[in-house]
């Protein structure tokens, strides 16, 4: 049981490139979502999906897409890299049979750097 | 949408010392209320919830307050340690919606030997 996996771990971009990141969990959990953690800025919620098949937008949702590709993976797409996209990114679940616990499994964050 | 605001940002203290972090949400609705702690280069990591049929709660050093009223909780760490030293975060939920997660922006604490 590996919780939340995301991948890769660290990246390197240039402004203008396109880049995916992956996230899986093998909790079946039905929620997914994908933060971002600035200094000073907390963890800001990009986009979430209620469950398999749906996609929302969160608080700052500009530059990114999203795929819910099955209820076990949730990617996160930069189409075109910015600076101000330069983050740690955190994939987050909930759901399933600890659903009334209400409690955020997270996982390891990608370092991303746009130059 | 709701909105969660955390005080302080940084909190120092000496080792022996309790520390309290305090957070408020504008949503009347919010009825889950977790606590994470972020180690330095780690994933934040749930350390102690509250609901909001609960006034307070506990876990060792550790302890939880909710004023529903007055839409505030805090979190209070008693004997602190170095190994306390991380970023704490506040988080309001309601849970039975749509179940979005809205994190305060953190407190830095840092506990002196």
């Amino acid at each position: 049981n590996a919780g939340v996996t995301q991948t890769p771990k660290f990246q390197v971009l240039k402004t203008g490139q396109s880049m995916t990141l992956q996230c899986a969990q093998d909790m079946n959990h039905n929620s997914m979502y994908w933060y971002r953690q600035d200094p000073g800025m907390g963890l800001r919620l990009i986009y979430y999906s209620a469950s398999e098949g749906t996609t929302d937008k969160g608080e700052v949702p500009n530059g990114y897409n999203v795929s819910r590709l099955n209820k076990r993976e949730f990617s996160l797409r930069l189409e075109s890299a910015a600076p101000s996209q330069t983050s740690v990114y955190f994939c987050a679940s909930i759901g399933g049979t600890i659903a009334n616990t209400g409690e955020l499994f997270f996982g390891e964050g990608s370092r991303l750097t746009v130059l | 949408g709701e909105n969660v605001e955390q005080h302080p940002s940084t909190l120092s203290v000496q080792e022996g010392d309790s520390a309290v972090i305090k957070c408020t949400y504008s949503d009347s609705a919010s009825n889950y209320f977790p606590w994470y702690k972020q180690e330095l280069g780690k994933r934040p990591q749930l350390i102690i919830d509250i609901r909001s049929n609960v006034g307070e709660k506990k876990d060792q050093r550790i302890a939880v307050t909710l004023n529903k009223t007055a839409k505030h909780f805090s979190l209070h760490i008693t004997e602190t340690q170095p190994e306390d030293s991380a970023v704490y975060f506040c988080a309001a939920i309601r849970q039975g919606g749509s179940y979005i997660p809205t994190f305060g922006r953190g407190t830095s604490l840092i506990v002196h030997p």
